[in-house]
Formats: structure tokens, sequence, C-alpha cells
């Protein structure tokens, strides 16, 4: 089993709240990665991070941001949730090499009424 | 043409059913070959590397043809725990992985 944790696991709060997702990964990965997916749809990445002090948007425009001090914390701060911010949120780490494999979190069901 | 392409499916198979997907990829400099499975509300976990010479792990074998770009991934002896969605994920250098919409299937008893 992977050691990629997310928190919460479900989260349901109203419109216009900040809310943070929380991402932690054990097994010193230098990359971390927020994906966004709905039910029954595709993957889209939103952010990166290869190391720490380093993030770069991915390929869907996310109003979300991220952080990385620490390499083993890349949390997602949404500053004022909004309906059309509904969905599943997945973390992910990966080994520096291209044939590392890439680890998810369980995710975070996100809804904001 | 788009990055990776995927037959989305649904594929419904009985058990005990060979079923094949395929999945193609524009990018020629693409080096690192995956196959994922996704089961309903779950997050994807990696079901097989795709090594250039083909591999095989117990009823599933992938195979790699980098002439014609495309990837693909066989089951045997289907069963029902089969049913999930397998993503086709590839990367070229420093570049985050490539992930296909992926291929449903559902193995019907």
């Amino acid at each position: 089993e992977a050691d990629i944790y997310q928190t919460p696991r479900y989260l349901v709060i109203g419109t216009g709240k900040k809310i943070t997702l929380e991402c932690s990964q054990t097994m010193g990965h230098d990359k971390m990665y927020w994906y966004q997916q709905d039910p029954g749809m595709e993957l889209h990445l939103i952010h990166y991070s290869y190391g720490v002090n380093s993030t770069e948007k991915g390929d869907l425009s996310s109003e979300s941001t991220v952080s990385r001090i620490r390499t083993e914390h890349f949390p997602l701060t949404l500053e004022s949730a909004r309906p059309s911010h509904t969905s599943q949120y997945l973390c992910a780490s990966q080994g520096l090499l291209g044939t590392d494999t890439q680890y998810f979190g369980p995710g975070t069901r996100l809804t904001v009424l | 043409r788009k990055e990776v392409e995927q037959d989305p499916g649904p594929f419904n198979v009985p058990e005990g059913a060979t079923v094949a997907f395929n999945c193609t990829y524009s990018n020629s400099a693409s080096q690192s070959f995956f196959w994922y499975r996704q089961d309903c509300r779950k997050e994807p976990k990696l079901l097989m590397s795709v090594y250039s010479s083909g591999n095989e792990d117990g009823r599933f074998t992938a195979q790699l043809n980098r002439a014609s770009q495309y990837i693909s991934l066989l089951i045997r002896d289907s069963k029902l725990s089969d049913s999930a969605t397998y993503l086709c994920v590839f990367n070229s250098g420093n570049t985050p992985l490539v992930f296909g919409k992926g291929t449903r299937l559902s193995v019907i008893a």
C-alpha cells in the first residue's frame, strides 16, 4: 500500500468559504500532483511540484493554489469555494525517475453548496 | 491528434472471456508506459508497467508497439473482480504522466 494520505476524505461546505485540502506522503518522493476528477470522467492535472518551493500549473485551469514548503506535504487551497468546485480531488506522488510508479491518495470528495 | 486515445467502452464481457484494450499515443518521444486500474469512486492504482519486449503478470499481458505508437492490455479468463476502468498512461522525459480517459470493463456473470 502507498503511504500517501489525504484529509479530509469528505467535505461539504458553503459557498465563499476558504478551504485547504491536505496531502502528505512518507515515501520521500520529490514529485507531487493534484488532479481533479468528476464521477465517471477523466483525470485532470491541476497542479504539480517537483520539489520544495517549486510549483507549476497543470493542464486544467484552476482557481486553487498550492504550496510546497516541505517535501512530504502538498496542500491545495481554495480561497473562496463555489459550487463549480464540487468534485473529487486526488493527490499523487512519484519518485524522480520517469519509470517510477505514481501513487495516488484516496481522494477528497468536495461538495460546495 | 490527441496525446492519448482510448476506446471508452464500456466493454461488457462474460466471465472467462478474453478481452483486449488498445491505446494509441501521439508523442513519439514517449519513454515509459503503464496501465493503471481505477475502481468506481476509488483512486487509480498501477496495474502494470509496459516493457518494450512485452510482459505478462498472471492473466494480464501488456504489449508495446513503438512503430505504430500503441500499447495494449490483454486480460485472459476474465473475473467479476476485473470490472473497472483501465487507464493508459505514458510519460516523456521530465514531464507529468499523461493519463488516457480510460476504458470501462464490466465482467458479467
